[in-house]
């Protein structure tokens, strides 16, 4: 079975400074890989996805994320965070073979400091 | 407002007690999924329905849970006996094409307090 790893915990970032948010997973097959974010007070909302294609999928809010398939990771980067970044940031993974679960990290949550 | 809407916002029951929480999902969805979240936790997967189809069970779905979507549009989940272990943050979610093709749309959640 699949899982995801996020190792970072709690991050805390005073704002300008640049984001890596940590994901690995665990499966060999194909993957359809995601972040979601969940600001104060609101629902999960996606970020980005990755299906196929180019690695480096720009999602919203000046967030990005790098697909390493060697290295089963999926960091998520922002290269200047604002005070509004402020949210928990979890990373998902689908196997590619028509189930429609999806398997979420235990999340990190970001504090930016004005 | 993601349009999909979830109903109790929050239910505090005793243990041994039945509760049922409905999801109402963005309305052409065809796709509607039940995720639980604990303390901590990223949200893990409950069940999912296509239409009125429930297509996929995890094993965390014991058989105190049941989930229907009877005409294909809201959704209900029971937890019948209802433990202390059950607290938690029970999610909706709705799609158009599946996860293939569509993001999810989450729900606000039932945050479920078992005393």
């Amino acid at each position: 079975a699949q899982s995801v790893s996020q190792h970072n915990h709690h991050v805390i970032l005073s704002e300008a400074a640049s984001l890596e948010l940590g994901c690995n997973y665990s499966y060999g097959g194909t993957v359809n890989l995601f972040w979601y974010v969940q600001y104060p007070g609101q629902h999960l909302q996606l970020l980005l996805k990755y299906f196929s294609g180019d690695p480096l999928v720009k999602g919203i809010k000046g967030f990005e994320a790098e697909f390493i398939k060697s290295k089963f990771s999926f960091n998520l980067r922002k290269p200047s965070v604002q005070w509004s970044d402020t949210a928990e940031y979890f990373c998902a993974v689908n196997t590619n073979f028509g189930n429609e679960k999806l398997t979420f990290g235990t999340g990190t949550r970001l504090t930016i400091i004005p | 407002d993601t349009g999909v809407s979830q109903n109790p916002r929050h239910k505090i029951t005793k243990r041994g007690q039945n509760v049922t929480f409905r999801c109402d999902p963005i309305s052409e969805h065809n796709r509607l999924y039940w995720y639980r979240q604990t303390l901590g936790q990223g949200p893990e997967f409950l069940t999912y329905f296509q239409n009125e189809a429930q297509l996929e069970k995890s094993r965390l779905l014991s058989d105190r849970f049941s989930a229907e979507r009877p005409k294909g549009s809201f959704s209900t989940l029971e937890i019948q006996r209802t433990e202390q272990g059950d607290s938690a943050m029970y999610l909706c979610a709705s799609s158009l094409g599946g996860l293939n093709n569509e993001k999810l749309f989450f729900g606000s959640g039932t945050q479920l307090s078992v005393l």
